[in-house]
């Protein structure tokens, strides 16, 4: 089954300690990308990566980090989250000539 | 720079159809498309339109898409309580692969 996912669902955390958002396809997917989902804005791409080891950034990358090792993974880096990236986090991922983008579940988090 | 506006919330009666409006600015976009998020859950791909096309219909849904006044709509035909969620109009942007998004136009239906 194709799938994205995203781990963890929900998180609470703390000013400044640095966290992981992990994402994974099993669709052998080129392109993926990081949305953030707020009240208001909708959806609003952070970075994204058009294949292993190209990574370029979005609309919204400050406060954000990257890396596309390989192919089906590509994890978001908070080095130090500050309460202004509480949001909701998404995942998208699609082939080179594809129209159609496949989104995670999306991850909730909360920066106090 | 790019945009695209959505008004943020429309209220129907089961039954009724459903117009959700969307407009955006950049011309060169191959790809429109509509996104559903229910509560809770990420965003399913509803349907989508070419550049190069004035209407799709599929099943209850019915995009229109104006170049000229850049101005694309979805159409719910016989809307259900389940069609209540948030609707998005996207466009594709460049050839990075990067969705444009509206701010989401909450679609809340009644019995």
């Amino acid at each position: 089954e194709a799938q994205v996912t995203q781990n963890p669902r929900y998180l609470i955390t703390v000013t400044g300690k640095k966290l992981t958002v992990t994402c994974s396809q099993n669709m052998n997917h080129e392109y993926m990308s990081w949305y953030r989902q707020d009240p208001g804005l909708g959806l609003r791409q952070i970075y994204y990566s058009m294949n292993v080891e190209v990574t370029d950034k979005g609309d919204v990358p400050e406060g954000y980090k990257v890396s596309r090792k390989e192919k089906r993974n590509f994890p978001l880096i908070l080095e130090s989250p500050s309460p202004n990236q509480t949001s909701l986090y998404f995942c998208a991922t699609r082939t080179g000539d594809s129209y159609e983008q496949y989104f995670g579940p999306g991850t909730r988090l909360t920066v106090t | 720079g790019e945009d695209v506006e959505q008004s943020l919330f429309l209220s129907v009666r089961e039954g009724d159809s459903s117009v959700i409006n969307c407009t955006y600015t950049d011309s060169s976009s191959t790809y429109l498309y509509w996104y559903k998020q229910e509560p809770g859950a990420g965003l399913q791909l509803l349907t989508y339109i070419f550049s190069n096309m004035d209407m799709k219909q599929d099943q209850r849904l019915t995009v229109l898409l104006n170049k000229k006044d850049k101005h694309l709509s979805l159409r719910i035909a016989d809307t259900q309580t389940g069609d209540s969620a948030i609707y998005f109009c996207a466009e594709s942007y460049g050839n990075t692969g990067k969705l444009i998004f509206g701010q989401g136009t909450t679609l809340q239906v009644k019995p």
